[in-house]
């Protein structure tokens, strides 16, 4: 079945500065791939996806890439904000009748004021 | 507010017991998936409903059963509970697998287990 990995599992950045979560997946069949935000006490909340037509995706301080050769893909957090810290998941899915979403361990960002 | 609502939202109970979690999707959505959420083992897909039938099974132990009502609720049965079983359980809605992929996920139901 798909594995997904997820670097770094801790990532503390200054207000202002960018962040960038990496992960990797193993099935080469994957075609949509969501980053999701999870808040102490919260469910997991979608931040953004991209499917395998596509290089890259942005919303305004949120893009991700993603390489189908490589079979990676990331999340670029710009100009980060005191609110933007949470656990961030990765996941992944071959979307073949169901579309069932293999996580990663999750990033637990801390942005520093 | 994703639109997904679960109860309860906290349960305690004790090992041998039986629960269960109730998951309403959002207006229209068709599928609900449920995911278990451990320290140890993040987060794990349980199973899938689509319209009323079971679409997907992941890692979802025999002990644990689920079904999706005609007003497209779902309810994750588990029995008899375990020390390990402790953990957040999430459903998430989806429109349809044929369809938009998104799931939006609900605030889920923290089980403790004494």
């Amino acid at each position: 079945g798909e594995n997904v990995e997820q670097h770094p599992s801790t990532l503390s950045v200054q207000e202002g500065d960018s962040a960038v979560i990496k992960c990797t997946y193993s099935d080469s069949a994957s075609n949509y791939f969501p980053w999701y935000k999870q808040e102490l006490g919260k469910g997991p909340q979608l931040i953004i996806d991209i499917r395998s037509n596509v290089g890259e995706k942005k919303d305004q301080r949120i893009a991700v890439t993603l390489n189908k050769t490589a079979k990676h893909f990331s999340l670029h957090i710009t100009e980060t904000q005191p609110e933007d810290s949470a656990v961030y998941f990765c996941a992944a899915t071959v979307g073949a009748g169901s579309y069932q979403l293999t996580f990663g361990k999750g990033t637990k960002l801390s942005v520093i004021p | 507010d994703s639109g997904v609502t679960q109860t309860p939202k906290h349960l305690i109970t004790a090992t041998g017991q039986r629960v269960t979690l109730r998951c309403s999707p959002r207006s229209g959505d068709l599928s609900v998936y449920w995911y278990q959420q451990s320290l140890d083992q993040g987060l794990q897909f349980l199973i899938q409903y689509y319209n009323g039938e079971e679409r997907a099974k992941g890692n979802i132990l025999e002990r644990f059963s689920a079904q999706q009502f005609p007003d497209l609720h779902s309810e994750l049965n588990l029995s008899p509970l375990e020390l390990g079983d402790s953990a957040l359980y999430f459903c998430a809605s989806s429109v349809d697998p044929g369809g938009s992929n998104e799931q939006f996920f609900g605030p889920g139901t923290r089980l403790t287990v004494l």
